[in-house]
């Protein structure tokens, strides 16, 4: 079974300057897809961002970006120019292109503070 | 745009009471799945669906029934409560296995 872990639990950020968040995943699968969620204090799950596996480009959304290291196993995501609005749990997520089985596997979770 | 839409959003319970955690939504998703999040546990998942008359459990299935007799609906049902399923559920829908999932804005379920 695929497993997902964020060895962050909390991080912090000064406004103005980028962090980085981490994740790294176990699978045997060779194409799967990877997702990072951002739940702010309203409780929402909103997407930041998705990674497909056999693309080797980052994907990139405006001040968020990815760095995938399908070797590694390692998801990580940055966030530049950090605002007060950024400060949320974050949660990795793996899902496998053959569901009919676990739809989607999460992290536990980092708490992302920015500082004023 | 309605999206996921979960009801209710809060809810106490008294232990052994049942109740049915309602999910619709309107975007003909043939994926369907509830997880629970619990403090420093991310989300587990309860049951998840692929289609309407399929239903599957997930890692935590205990406790709980689903059924799926529509595209829409994707109800949760705590057959008798107890206060270990105190949590915030969430309901997640995705248009095929391949891509991201909505989510419902969540019911924080406390079991007395």
């Amino acid at each position: 079974a695929q497993t997902v872990t964020q060895s962050q639990p909390e991080m912090s950020v000064q406004e103005a300057e980028t962090v980085t968040l981490s994740c790294t995943y176990d699978t045997s699968e060779s194409d799967y897809y990877l997702f990072w969620y951002k739940q702010p204090p309203s409780r929402q799950m909103i997407l930041v961002i998705r990674q497909e596996a056999y693309k080797q480009q980052n994907a990139t959304e405006n001040r968020f970006s990815v760095n995938f290291q399908k070797a590694a196993k390692s998801f990580s995501l940055k966030i530049s120019d950090s605002q007060l609005g950024d400060a949320a749990m974050y949660f990795c997520a793996y899902r496998s292109p053959n569901s009919g089985n676990t739809p989607l596997v999460f992290g536990k979770g980092t708490r992302l503070s920015v500082i004023a | 745009n309605a999206g996921v839409t979960q009801t209710p959003k809060f809810q106490v319970l008294k232990t052994g009471q049942s109740m049915t955690l309602q999910c619709a939504q309107d975007m003909n998703h043939e994926y369907m799945s509830w997880y629970r999040q619990d403090p420093g546990m991310g989300l587990r998942l309860i049951h998840y669906s692929v289609g309407a008359g399929i239903t599957d459990q997930g890692e935590v299935p205990n406790g709980y029934n689903v059924s799926r007799s529509t595209t829409e609906d994707f109800p949760l049902r705590l057959l008798s409560a107890a206060p270990s399923q105190t949590s915030v559920y969430f309901c997640a829908s995705s248009r095929t296995e391949h891509t991201e999932a909505f989510f419902g804005q969540g019911t924080r379920l406390t079991v007395v």
